[in-house]
C-alpha cells in the first residue's frame, strides 16, 4: 500500500524564521511529488518534483526531491503571517493524478 | 487559468437523505476527475478515479453503493452520497485532468453536514 508520510505534524513560529517542511514516501513505481498548501479550502498547488537533487524555488519558498531517500523537504524562508496553513505532500505513481497524501503539516506563524 | 468548480460549496442535510455533489470543469475538457475526502484535521483520501463514460474505480473500503459517480461528459463528473449519515460529514474535494495539457487541478471542495 503507498503511503507518505510528513514531519513534524505542526510547527509553530514567528515571522521571519526559516522552516523545513519534511516528507517521506513509499510509493509504487513513483513517478512525482507535489507540495501544496491548503488554508481554508482546496489545496493549492506549490510545486511538482519528479528529479533527485534539483531544487524548485518559488520566493521564499523551495523544495528538493531525494529518491535514494524516498524523500523531499520544503523550505520557507523568512516565514510570514501568510505562510500561517497546511502544508500537503502528495506522492504520484504511474496513474497520473491519482495521489496519496501525507497528513500534511499545520504550520502557524505568529507576527 | 484553468478552473474546477464544485457544488455547491456547503451543504447541510438530514440524516437518510441524499446527497449530490458536482464538479465541473470550466474551460477545459477532463478525460479523468478524482475524488477526496477530507476529514477535519486530517489529510486527503481518495476515493474514488472518474474516467469519462466508464464506471469509477474506487479505492479499497470505499462503498461503491453509498458514494455514487458519475462521469456523463468531459466536464462534470457527480458524487452522490446516498442515504448520507453524521458520519459522512466531511470536506469532498474533486481534482481533474485536463485533456490537452495534462496538469491536474483541483476544485474548491464542498463541505458535507449530516445532522
Amino acid at each position: 500500500e503507498d503511503k507518505v508520510v510528513q514531519s513534524p505534524l505542526s510547527l509553530v513560529v514567528h515571522e521571519g524564521d526559516t522552516v523545513t517542511l519534511n516528507c517521506s514516501y513509499e510509493v509504487t513505481n513513483f513517478r512525482s511529488l507535489l507540495w501544496y498548501k491548503q488554508e481554508k479550502k482546496a489545496p493549492t498547488f506549490l510545486f511538482m518534483l519528479t528529479s533527485s537533487g534539483i531544487e524548485k524555488k518559488s520566493g521564499r519558498l523551495s523544495s528538493i526531491l531525494d529518491k535514494k531517500e524516498l524523500s523531499s523537504i520544503l523550505n520557507i524562508t523568512a516565514t510570514q503571517t501568510g505562510d500561517s496553513a497546511i502544508y500537503l505532500c502528495a506522492a504520484g505513481g504511474t496513474s497520473y493524478g491519482k495521489l496519496t497524501f501525507g497528513q500534511g503539516t499545520i504550520l502557524t506563524v505568529h507576527p | 487559468g484553468a478552473v474546477v468548480s464544485q457544488h455547491p460549496s456547503w451543504v447541510i442535510c438530514k440524516s437518510g437523505t441524499s446527497v449530490k455533489i458536482e464538479c465541473r470543469s470550466l474551460d477545459f475538457q477532463a478525460t479523468t476527475m478524482f475524488w477526496y475526502r477530507q476529514f477535519p484535521k486530517q489529510s486527503l483520501m481518495l476515493m474514488a478515479t472518474s474516467n469519462e463514460g466508464s464506471k469509477a474505480t474506487y479505492e479499497q473500503g470505499v462503498e461503491k453503493d453509498k458514494f455514487l459517480i458519475n462521469h456523463a461528459s468531459l466536464t462534470l463528473s457527480t458524487l452522490t452520497v446516498t442515504s448520507a449519515h453524521p458520519e459522512d460529514s466531511s470536506f469532498y474535494i474533486c481534482s481533474a485532468i485536463g485533456r490537452h495539457t495534462g496538469e491536474l487541478f483541483f476544485g474548491e471542495g464542498s463541505r458535507l453536514t449530516v445532522l
